[in-house]
């Protein structure tokens, strides 16, 4: 059983454009939500995350989103670079732990 | 800030010998974690520590894989008999446990090839 699930496994932007990355959860437990990237041959890189007490979080080009009630959350990233082009996995935790549950990733690519 | 560890970056072993693959987390960090990534099943938990303590094994696929902590600066992760399905990266990462979940670090990954 999936608990958190990344149904795009892939998207093409053009260069400048908004890219949009999109995860949906199932466990209403989970209270923390992150997204890591990924290079080829390179382990997971934190990217960005977001608390179950907020419902947005910004840091530069990157903006994720959460909606409780819907049990999803959204990467934003503006403008997008073709340095962007990675494999995105979006991540949760809950209990206060940190033992995170992984989305199947998303290929974002970037086009100049 | 030296981030995770891991050794080797690549092995390729023949079936039926065993495999050792070895993490230092970061310094400070309590929690250790020891992921596999495949095509097939995306990054998957195999166990993770805290404060050297196993506390969730059951992500480990079968009684071959076994991991251990001996201490806050080193663990690893152990395929005996290894077979050709256990080729996939795995990644060890770290964290501090706290209140609210924290970021996990991982490292750049062990590539295991079993032939």
């Amino acid at each position: 059983d999936q608990q958190v699930k990344q149904n795009s496994p892939s998207l093409s932007v053009q260069e400048g454009r908004i890219s949009i990355l999109n995860c949906d959860y199932t466990n209403s437990m989970f209270d923390y939500f992150l997204w890591y990237k990924k290079y080829p041959a390179e382990g997971p890189t934190f990217l960005i995350s977001i608390s179950s007490i907020k419902d947005k979080n910004e840091d530069g080009r990157f903006t994720v989103f959460l909606n409780k009630s819907a049990k999803h959350l959204s990467l934003h990233i503006v403008p997008s670079q073709p340095g962007d082009s990675a494999v995105y996995f979006c991540a949760a935790s809950g209990q206060a732990g940190n033992m995170l549950t992984f989305g199947g990733g998303t290929r974002l690519m970037v086009k100049p | 800030d030296a981030g995770v560890i891991q050794s080797p970056r690549h092995e390729v072993t023949e079936m039926g010998q065993e495999v050792t693959l070895r993490c230092k987390p970061i310094s400070g960090h309590n929690s250790l974690f020891w992921y596999r990534q495949t095509m097939m099943r995306g990054l998957e938990l195999l166990i993770y520590f805290n404060n050297n303590v196993p506390i969730d094994d059951s992500g480990m696929p079968e009684d071959r894989f076994s991991a251990k902590m001996p201490n806050a600066s080193f663990s690893t992760l152990k395929i005996q008999p290894s077979e050709p399905r256990d080729s996939a990266v795995y990644f060890c990462a770290s964290g501090i446990r706290g209140l609210i979940g924290n970021t996990i670090y991982f490292g750049e990954g062990s590539w295991l090839t079993v032939v």
